[in-house]
């Protein structure tokens, strides 16, 4: 099974902050996926990437498939980024294994 | 834009009682799964569909748990005897392909509450 290791667990920051979620995963992928939990509880993808860097406005997402690594930066967060991160691999061709997920606060 | 739909989005139901939980994946999508996260953890997959049969299921997936494509549009979840500790928030997803690189979307959630 693919482990996945997030860091931090909790973030609290001011409106304005650069923001660094870190994920690692044991087993070699081909792709990882970042997903958003909102406070109500849906999940929305954010990002899918194999490889380099991706970005879809304030979201930066990278990866490093040799180091078994991924990030994720929110450039000048806003309270609305509030919500919980979770980095998710798979491990099957059919699963996600997901993380635990890094609770996210920004406040005003 | 296409989503994933469940329903309901709220059931609540006492222990031993059956459950089914309903999703209507995106329509030109033909692989779906079920995932739940019990309150204060992680995701967890429980199975994933193609075909009309389960291509794989975890270890949490057992006797108890049966999924359904009853129609072209409809995915279904059943739990045939409720325990206290299937209470949880239960998502669909469904993704166009298979494969890692597949994104998968996911609905909105039912949260299953067991008493």
């Amino acid at each position: 099974k693919n482990e996945v290791e997030q860091s931090p667990q909790n973030l609290t920051a001011q409106e304005g902050e650069f923001i660094t979620i870190n994920c690692s995963y044991s087993v070699g992928i081909s792709a990882l996926h970042w997903l958003q939990q909102h406070p109500g509880g849906g999940i929305v993808s954010l990002f899918m990437l194999s490889s380099g860097k991706k970005k879809h406005g304030r979201l930066i997402a990278t990866i490093n498939i040799q180091e078994k690594h991924s990030s994720l930066h929110i450039t000048a967060s806003h309270p609305r980024d509030s919500a919980v991160y979770i980095c998710a691999v798979p491990h099957s061709g059919y699963a996600l294994n997901f993380g635990k997920g890094t609770s996210l606060l920004v406040t005003p | 834009e296409p989503e994933v739909t469940q329903t309901p989005s709220h059931q609540v139901t006492q222990m031993g009682q059956e459950v089914i939980l309903r999703c209507v994946p995106i329509s030109n999508h033909l692989y779906f799964y079920w995932y739940r996260q019990i309150l204060g953890q992680k995701v967890e997959f429980l199975v994933s569909f193609y075909n009309n049969e389960i291509s794989e299921k975890s270890e949490i997936f057992d006797d108890q748990f049966s999924v359904e494509r009853p129609d072209g549009s409809n995915f279904t979840l059943k739990i045939r005897s409720t325990k206290l500790e299937d209470s949880a928030m239960y998502f669909c997803a469904s993704s166009e392909a298979w494969g890692e690189g597949d994104e998968q979307f996911f609905g909105p959630g039912t949260r299953l509450t067991v008493l």
